[in-house]
């Protein structure tokens, strides 16, 4: 069974902090690496999307990497911001018909 | 732009009822999918919709049935609800190589 980590569960920071953010998966054969932030009460708004072919992608604050001979993704958030308080999930893309294997999130609070 | 649009916003059933939730697209997106969100448990596929026409079982479809309508709709479909299927079940679309869009959510209660 693919399966999908993010430790911490949780993460608390004061605002100006870089996030480091972590997510691990278990089989190479990714066709993507997805990272999306759920806001309380609300659906999933995709942030960035790694190709398996690529190594990194990039969004203003964020950049997310990818190492698929360590089964890692990481997701860099500079300079946090309250606003940027939310749960962050990866997501694992499999080759067919992008089926989404998610892992559990990691809750962000960014304190003023 | 709607995006994805998931009727109710919440529910609640009673052990045995049946009920359907509604999806609709607006992105003339060709997949769509329908994941269940619990504590604990991340979100989990239960059936997706790789093109109109078709449907698959994702990871837990036990209890559930779908039906691609037409492209731009994808309903789920309880039969015969359980305390177990209380959760938050998501819609949502894609085209092929895009991020999935995802709706608001449907909070169902079934007790």
């Amino acid at each position: 069974k693919q399966e999908v980590t993010q430790i911490p569960a949780a993460l608390s920071v004061p605002e100006g902090e870089n996030l480091v953010l972590n997510c691990s998966f278990t089989d190479s054969a990714i066709y993507n690496l997805q990272w999306f932030r759920q806001d309380p009460g609300k659906g999933l708004t995709s942030l960035l999307l790694i190709q398996s072919s690529q190594r990194e992608q990039t969004s203003g604050r964020l950049n997310a990497s990818l190492d698929k001979s360590s089964g890692r993704s990481t997701l860099y958030i500079a300079a946090s911001q309250p606003g940027d308080s939310a749960t962050y999930l990866c997501a694992r893309g499999g080759a067919a018909g992008n089926k989404l294997t998610f892992g559990g999130g990691t809750r962000v609070l960014v304190k003023p | 732009n709607a995006g994805v649009t998931q009727t109710p916003k919440f529910q609640v059933l009673k052990t045995g009822q049946s009920m359907t939730l509604q999806c609709a697209q607006d992105m003339n997106h060709n997949s769509m999918y329908w994941y269940r969100q619990d504590p604990g448990m991340g979100l989990r596929l239960i059936y997706y919709s790789a093109s109109e026409g078709t449907t698959d079982k994702g990871e837990v479809p036990n209890g559930y049935n779908v039906s691609r309508l037409n492209k731009r709709e994808f309903s789920l479909r309880l039969e015969s609800a359980a305390p177990s299927q209380t959760s938050v079940y998501f819609c949502a679309s894609s085209s092929r190589v895009q991020p999935q869009h995802f709706g608001d959510g449907t909070r169902l209660s079934i007790l």
